[in-house]
């Protein structure tokens, strides 16, 4: 199995700004994915992100608004810019280990709150 | 779109068997059938997978059927712990398709 430590657990942002939110993992993974989770929703693939390449954008969400880096095989960022309320949300990322068949292990997730 | 149809909610009795149904009718050959169950306020938790035979772990057991169109998650002994809201995905290894439908929201009784 693998740890999936995001920082920051929470935040409260004022509109307009940009927050950046990383997500650790104790073992190499092969694929990262970001999710949205709106309040008593499920969750909604933003990007597919694998190191050395371009992150993959789900429709609806484009590089501009949630830039993501991938510079190694433990670590990922995920950047909401220009922030409005209706990016109020909870961002979790998971990671797919190297030599697993499929299994996806998540973070707690960012609780983010736009003011 | 979601590949899977999972009813939206569904109560389960402590200590008996909790059994989630999941369709997915247009699964293809390479497609693995997931389970992920989310507990409020926490990340999805991976529970169960298997391809085409039936699996099982120390958390589920996972029965697929013969001609791989729908699936089913077996909790044996439900506790009230197990009350979350559980995701059945279907997914080729390492693709970029890794959607959550709106899942089964069980709620494990007293």
């Amino acid at each position: 199995s693998a740890v999936i430590s995001q920082k920051p657990s929470r935040d409260i942002c004022q509109r307009g700004t940009s927050l950046t939110i990383q997500c650790q993992v104790d073992s190499q993974v092969t694929m990262m994915f970001w999710y949205r989770q709106q309040p008593g929703q499920s969750l909604t693939l933003i990007a597919t992100a694998n190191q050395g390449s371009e992150a993959t954008y789900e429709s609806g969400f484009v590089i501009d608004k949630f830039p993501i880096s991938r510079p190694n095989l433990t670590f990922s960022t995920l950047t909401v810019s220009n922030m409005s309320p209706e990016d109020s949300s909870i961002y979790l990322c998971s990671g797919e280990l190297r030599g697993y068949t499929g299994e996806l292990f998540f973070g707690e997730g960012s609780r983010l709150t736009v003011l | 779109d979601a590949k899977t149809t999972q009813p939206p909610s569904m109560d389960c009795a402590e200590g008996r068997a909790a059994n989630l149904p999941c369709n997915h009718s247009t699964i293809s050959g390479n497609e693995y059938v997931y389970w992920y169950r989310q507990i409020h306020s926490q990340g999805p938790q991976y529970i169960i997978h298997g391809l085409k035979n039936n699996e099982t772990n120390e958390m589920a057991s996972l029965i697929i059927t013969e001609d791989r169109k729908s699936s089913t998650l077996i909790l044996p002994h439900a506790t009230l712990r197990d009350t979350a809201v559980y995701y059945c995905i279907v997914r080729v290894v390492y693709n970029n398709d890794m959607r959550f439908g709106a899942g089964t929201r069980l709620t494990v009784k007293p």
